[in-house]
């Protein structure tokens, strides 16, 4: 089945330890984006790309980055990840930037010790 | 004016049940209104959804409601059953797709 796969599935770093998570999809999607969701509460965009094209949400801190090599696979790279990063953090995919279906990952859910 | 309000913050039902769950927009500009469940451990998945052209939409056991005039929509389950509890998202997006989620509503329907 066409989907949306992320890894790894749980992730622990520790406090300042670089982290990078992956994400593909076999939707073909012209569009990438990432979330990320604290216990109990609703997803939060923090950056999408529009096939090359990044766009980083106003107030996306600058310790998260995001790479995208092909139109399958795109990162998700925590420079100096501090406490207040551990959440899960979920990958999702649309067809183009016109309002409609995104697909989402089950998500890396990322522990800093 | 980005927000999307959504209520209750939980809900307890009886099998069998009609939960129903709100949520209030303000921006005019929102074109696509998804609704999302969402297992723990797991991602959001795409229930139903709804374009401001259309008054109701029906999938299976799942209805949305929108009324436009008052930026409001509301997710009805018929029949509820235990596998139905979840935390349930509404969505708004527009131009550009970025979704706007609500703050999610946990249901736990009873057996």
């Amino acid at each position: 089945d066409a989907m949306v796969i992320q890894n790894p599935r749980y992730q622990v770093t520790q406090f300042g330890k670089p982290v990078t998570l992956s994400c593909s999809q076999t939707l073909n999607h012209n569009v990438m984006y990432w979330y990320q969701q604290k216990s109990s509460q609703a997803p939060k965009l923090l950056f999408h790309y529009y096939d090359k094209d990044f766009n980083n949400e106003a107030d996306t801190p600058d310790n998260f980055q995001s790479r995208r090599p092909n139109t399958s696979f795109c990162f998700l790279d925590i420079r100096s990840p501090g406490l207040g990063d551990a959440a899960m953090y979920l990958c999702a995919t649309s067809r183009d930037m016109v309002p409609g279906p995104q697909h989402f990952g089950d998500g890396t859910r990322l522990s800093i010790l | 004016q980005q927000q999307v309000k959504q209520s209750p913050q939980s809900l307890i039902v009886q099998k069998g049940g009609i939960p129903i769950i709100n949520c209030a927009y303000e921006n005019t500009a929102f074109d696509y209104f998804p609704w999302y469940q969402q297992f723990p451990g797991k991602g959001p998945a795409l229930l139903i959804a709804i374009r401001p052209d259309v008054s109701e939409k029906k999938e299976g056991r799942f209805t949305i409601s929108f009324n436009k005039s008052a930026k409001q929509f509301s997710l009805h389950i018929m029949d509820s059953q235990p596998g139905d509890s979840a935390t349930y998202f509404c969505a708004a997006s527009g131009h550009g797709n970025k979704l706007v989620f609500g703050a999610g509503t946990i249901l736990r329907v009873k057996s």
